[in-house]
């Protein structure tokens, strides 16, 4: 079980680049999230992927945020134009949709998370 | 909307037992989860209730009242590598999938 990987696990920018972060899911997962995460408060959901299909994105995901997952296994967020406020960590985390086991609890297995920084 | 809210920060001593309390707003329930995270690290599931009553995993046990809209997470025989966050997530009774809607984390503290 290699768990959900993300990459990079850092990344220091200047304002205006454009990043762009990985997630390798659960191979067996069918469902992907996108949240993010500042210092001493909880995750922030920010887009959900069943599939290929994005099912819902978050007000928190303006337009200079975009995410992918083309062929339903690993998922790409872009973030364009970067601003000081985008700052944070940035989890991914995948679910299965099984119904037996523990599986059925629906629970959410995240990965180290990418820290951006943004000057 | 959804409104979570859990106390910032605690301190507990080794060996000791402590309470972690959290109550919710939600339009819909679907259960509420409990995790664990480390600083620098991912959250880690530790436990899931749906129904009410309390949930016993080893150390650690979680409470759900629905009517109350509260829940809590009681860890016992606290150990130095307890210190962490631990948040509380509900899982709204919307679209059929997954999403958790996270408080902002309770950071507990364990000192000898």
């Amino acid at each position: 079980d290699t768990g959900v990987s993300q990459d990079p696990r850092h990344k220091i920018t200047k304002r205006g680049q454009n990043v762009t972060f990985r997630c390798d899911p659960i191979s067996e997962h069918n469902r992907l999230y996108w949240y993010r995460q500042t210092l001493g408060q909880g995750p922030e959901f920010l887009t959900y992927f069943q599939n290929e299909a994005q099912l819902e994105k978050s007000r928190l995901l303006s337009d200079r945020f975009s995410a992918e997952r083309p062929k339903g296994s690993f998922s790409t967020l872009e973030i364009q134009r970067t601003e000081q406020g985008d700052s944070a960590m940035y989890l991914c985390a995948s679910s299965s949709h099984n119904t037996s086991g523990r599986a059925r609890t629906g629970e959410l297995f995240f990965g180290e998370g990418s820290r951006l920084t943004v000057l | 909307g959804q409104n979570i809210d859990q106390p910032t920060e605690m301190t507990a001593t080794e060996g000791a037992i402590v309470q972690i309390n959290c109550t919710y707003q939600t339009s819909g329930f679907n259960g509420l989860f409990w995790y664990q995270q480390h600083a620098g690290e991912a959250p880690t599931f530790l436990s899931y209730n749906v129904l009410d009553g309390l949930e016993e995993k080893g150390r650690f046990s979680s409470f759900l009242s629905r009517s109350k809209g509260y829940s809590y997470l009681l860890l016992k025989e606290l150990q130095m590598k307890d210190s962490a966050s631990y948040l509380c997530a509900v899982r709204p009774l919307s679209g059929g999938y997954n999403k958790l809607i996270f408080g902002a984390g309770t950071r507990l503290a364990v000192h000898p």
